[in-house]
């Protein structure tokens, strides 16, 4: 199955500042959702978006947080004023075919350090 | 505790033997999948097996699943060095699409 592409593989910022990162999903897939992984931690639940809208969202994705597909392709994730605990790997994530509850296959991640 | 624990948190073994890996969780399941990390690296979909299935094979990885215990184990057999990488459950509930992953287990397969 292909996989989503993400960019950047590596973002460096200073704290309060903006970040966009970008998932670049191949079309026809629905179902779309990010998550996050703080170094040595487990994977987290950030928000999954489905025709448009964001469809659910952890407690974690909070009013710094914003998804979008501005353009019917690239899927954002912004961050809008990051904090020293951002810092994590961030991954997008598709879903398999059209139905929900379905397979969910993985991006390569954006590493997201905040200094 | 929480949902999607596995056991054990670290497994080492020499190639050509097999690796077993339990996953624990706690709410009821539409699904359950299983995930490969290697360092750093994305998450690699490896199975998926749906609550009303009880064992799923793909290729060396065998996957049960027993809802009554609420509990999946994933069976790595003929394990390769290749194969050595962090290992996650990963459930999706009957509500919702979100998968929550458990902490994972990192196998170590040694030449």
């Amino acid at each position: 199955e292909p996989e989503v592409t993400q960019t950047p593989s590596h973002q460096v910022t200073q704290m309060g500042q903006e970040v966009i990162l970008r998932c670049v999903p191949i079309s026809n897939h629905l179902y779309f959702y990010w998550y996050r992984q703080i170094l040595g931690q487990k994977v987290e639940f950030l928000v999954s978006f489905y025709n448009n809208e964001i469809s659910e969202k952890s407690e974690i994705f909070d009013d710094q947080f914003s998804v979008e597909r501005p353009d019917g392709s690239n899927f954002t994730l912004k961050i809008r004023s990051t904090k020293l605990e951002d810092s994590a790997m961030y991954f997008c994530a598709r879903g398999k075919g059209l139905g929900v509850r379905d397979t969910q296959y993985f991006g390569p991640g954006t590493r997201l350090t905040v200094l | 505790s929480q949902q999607g624990e596995e056991d054990p948190q670290a497994l080492s073994i020499q190639e050509g033997e097999n690796a077993t890996m339990n996953c624990s969780y706690k709410t009821s399941i539409n699904n359950l999948q299983w995930y490969r990390q290697n360092s750093g690296r994305g998450l690699v979909h490896l199975i998926l097996i749906r609550s009303n299935e009880r064992e799923k094979h793909s290729g060396r990885l065998r996957v049960t699943l027993d809802t009554s215990k609420k509990s999946s184990s994933l069976l790595i057999t003929a394990s390769r060095a290749a194969d050595t990488a962090s290992y996650f459950c990963a459930t999706v509930e009957t509500s919702g699409s979100r998968l929550t992953f458990g902490e994972g287990t990192q196998l170590t397969v040694n030449p």
